[in-house]
């Protein structure tokens, strides 16, 4: 069965640290998806990256980066010299490629960071 | 470009009162159209998916149901409010066009139920 853990409950560091948000999956797929959110204290669900199981390649996006790894099942998050708007709880995600039309999505329990100024 | 619109953004509901939330989108056709709840602020919950239109699944059994009247429209409702379906209710869409896969999610809706 599909299931997705992201063990820090609650994080907080001083701006300009860096921070790694943890995620590790589980799936008996060989095909799937995995996404990262981001829940600003507004409420709305932002996207912030989705990654093919096919494409092991590690990401930077500005001061976003993303490892992601097979052999362990993880999908980690790095924000480099974090900010105060990078306060927001974190979503780790994970999607099978099903042969249906239905794409289920399944969410991790979040990690809320705290950017202390 | 594809956007999702839901409201209201916040709504007060005594307990036994109905309810109706709705979502829309726009730009696209044919998308999946998902209702999550997130409670206690924190863990999202898949309570309905649509994959067309008059086709509802629900993922967990509630108080609520789930309609779908038009293509792009995705109705969430209840007869009688529960103190337990208090939470922030979003609407997602998802496209089954594989080289442009995600969720995207509208702005949620607040409810409280007094």
């Amino acid at each position: 069965a599909q299931k997705v853990t992201q063990a820090q409950t609650e994080i907080s560091v001083v701006e300009k640290e860096d921070v790694t948000l943890d995620c590790v999956y589980e799936t008996r797929d060989t095909t799937y998806y995995l996404f990262w959110y981001k829940q600003p204290p507004s409420g709305e669900l932002v996207f912030l990256i989705r990654r093919n199981s096919f494409d092991e390649q590690n990401e930077i996006s500005g001061r976003y980066s993303w490892n992601f790894q097979k052999s362990t099942s993880s999908f980690n998050f790095t924000i480099t010299a974090s900010q105060v708007v990078d306060s927001a709880v974190y979503f780790c995600a994970l999607s099978e490629a099903l042969e249906t039309s239905y794409d289920k999505v399944i969410f991790g329990p979040g990690t809320s960071l705290s950017v202390i100024p | 470009s594809q956007t999702i619109h839901q409201w209201p953004a916040t709504l007060v509901q005594p307990v036994g009162s109905p309810l109706s939330l709705e979502c829309t989108v726009e730009g696209t056709s044919n998308p999946n159209l998902y209702w999550y709840r997130q409670a206690a602020g924190r863990g999202l919950q898949l309570l309905f998916y649509s994959v067309g239109i008059g086709q509802i699944s629900s993922e967990v059994p509630q108080n609520l149901s789930a309609s779908r009247p038009q293509d792009r429209q995705f109705i969430l409702s209840s007869k009688k409010l529960l103190l337990s379906d208090s939470g922030f209710y979003l609407c997602a869409w998802s496209a089954w066009d594989r080289t442009n896969y995600g969720y995207t999610f509208g702005s949620g809706t607040r409810l409280t139920v007094v």
